[in-house]
């Protein structure tokens, strides 16, 4: 399979517990995205890489998230010291960012739910 | 940011039958997708349309960007095509895949 994949796509942590979520993108897809979607609404934008540098970071992204992708490929995605209204599926978009061609389409994984009790 | 609105909210079919679905947004851009969000979660690439018309079987879309808004069509709709449709998009000028999305039209086929 050749999409986007995220790993776990079901977390149920306790408040207070650190937790990472990994998004491994589309291979020549040089650009990634974590969006962060609640029940009933769309997906928000949290953060986003070219490679390995993160050019944008929403508002939504407090200091309690973290997100890396060391060698522009695989990216994880922690949030630290959880708490309730975490509570949401994180998403992993991918993009092919040239030149030539970028249209900015973005191709997303399946998810990872994250339940905070 | 861009503001998206989607219309109907909710929209209950019997099978077999048409519908479009509306997607406003209020600036000019650079990119609009039409996703369909499965019961999984997953959120599945149905069209990149930031202006004119696209055919795939029976989905289609239109997009006017100089009127700002974009249609979603479905003929002869089966049950498999119940789910969340978001529209999304991102401004001129603004990062590429920086989407801001709609709030969705929750689609339920009956047989």
């Amino acid at each position: 399979d050749t999409g986007v994949s995220q790993d776990p796509r079901h977390k149920i942590t306790k408040r207070g517990q650190n937790v990472t979520f990994r998004c491994d993108p589309i291979s020549e897809h040089n650009r990634l995205y974590w969006y962060r979607q609640t029940l009933g609404q769309g997906p928000e934008f949290l953060t986003y890489f070219q490679n390995e540098a993160q050019l944008e970071k929403s508002r939504l992204l407090s200091d309690r998230f973290s997100a890396e992708r060391p060698k522009g490929s695989f990216s994880t995605l922690e949030i630290q010291r959880t708490e309730q209204g975490d509570s949401a599926m994180y998403l992993c978009a991918s993009s092919l960012g040239l030149r030539t061609a970028d249209t900015g389409e973005l191709f997303f994984g399946e998810g990872s739910r994250l339940t905070v009790l | 940011g861009i503001q998206v609105e989607q219309s109907p909210p909710d929209l209950i079919l019997q099978e077999g039958a048409n519908s479009t679905l509306r997607c406003n947004f209020s600036d000019s851009v650079n990119n609009l997708q039409w996703f369909h969000q499965n019961p999984w979660g997953q959120l599945i690439n149905l069209f990149y349309i930031p202006s004119g018309t696209k055919q795939n079987g029976r989905l289609s879309a239109t997009t006017v960007a100089t009127e700002r808004y974009s249609l979603l069509y479905i003929s002869s709709s089966q049950t498999t095509d119940s789910g969340v449709y978001f529209c999304a998009t991102s401004r001129r000028g603004s990062t590429l895949g920086r989407l801001y999305f709609g709030r969705g039209t929750q689609l339920t086929v009956w047989p």
